[in-house]
């Protein structure tokens, strides 16, 4: 079975500051790994997804993520937080059975203040 | 615009009140899912249907209902909702059932059971 742990349920950081968002995984089969964003009162959307090849992989607004076989996780970065990155970051990874099955963490609600 | 439209936005209802929450998607994805959220848990899938009269359980199936009888549409049913159903449900849709399709979101529907 899979599972994914966020670390921290929330984060917060000056603007301007570097953004680290932690996340690890448990897969018994090869994962595919994911960070969706939810602004407030909207859906989640997706901000890079990590399935082969490069391990570092690049989002939008500046986020990236690196996937870590060895530790198991798929932390999310970015080098400098904007005010507009205020939202609730999720990590997920595929469950077992080949399809579009996503097994969430709980979120890590992400804080920016001036 | 490519998009997941969930309705009703906000529904307040009593215990044991048959109600349908609806999702279309206009993209003409094959795949279809319904996700509750709630706090501490992220998201946790309840059905998902691969294609057109072919729909199978989540994590979380009891006490509702999913039909897909046409491409576009996958409303959610719960026949007799209780209290421990008031949660923030998502519709999502992805191209293909394949492992690692981006997932689209509606905006959620926020149920609350009296």
């Amino acid at each position: 079975a899979q599972s994914v742990t966020q670390l921290g349920s929330h984060v917060s950081v000056s603007e301007g500051a570097l953004v680290l968002l932690r996340c690890n995984y448990s897969s018994s089969v090869p994962p595919y790994l994911f960070w969706y964003v939810q602004y407030p009162n909207q859906g989640l959307q997706l901000l890079l997804k990590y399935t082969t090849g490069a391990t570092l992989v690049k989002g939008i607004n500046g986020f990236e993520a690196e996937f870590k076989k060895s530790e198991t996780s798929f932390h999310l970065t970015n080098p400098s937080a904007h005010m507009s990155d205020a939202a609730e970051y999720f990590c997920a990874v595929t469950g077992s059975g080949g399809y579009n099955k996503l097994i969430f963490g709980a979120g890590t609600r992400l804080a920016v203040h001036p | 615009e490519a998009q997941v439209t969930q309705n009703p936005r906000y529904l307040i209802t009593v215990t044991g009140k048959k109600l349908t929450v609806t999702c279309s998607q206009n993209m003409n994805h094959e795949y279809m899912s319904w996700y509750r959220q709630d706090p501490g848990l992220g998201l946790r899938q309840i059905y998902y249907s691969m294609n057109v009269e072919v729909t199978d359980k989540g994590d979380v199936p009891e006490g509702y209902k999913v039909s897909r009888k046409e491409k576009r549409n996958f409303p959610l049913i719960l026949e007799s909702p209780s209290p421990n159903q008031t949660s923030l449900y998502f519709c999502a849709s992805s191209l293909s059932q394949g492992a690692g399709e981006k997932l689209f979101f509606g905006s959620g529907t926020q149920l609350s059971v009296l």
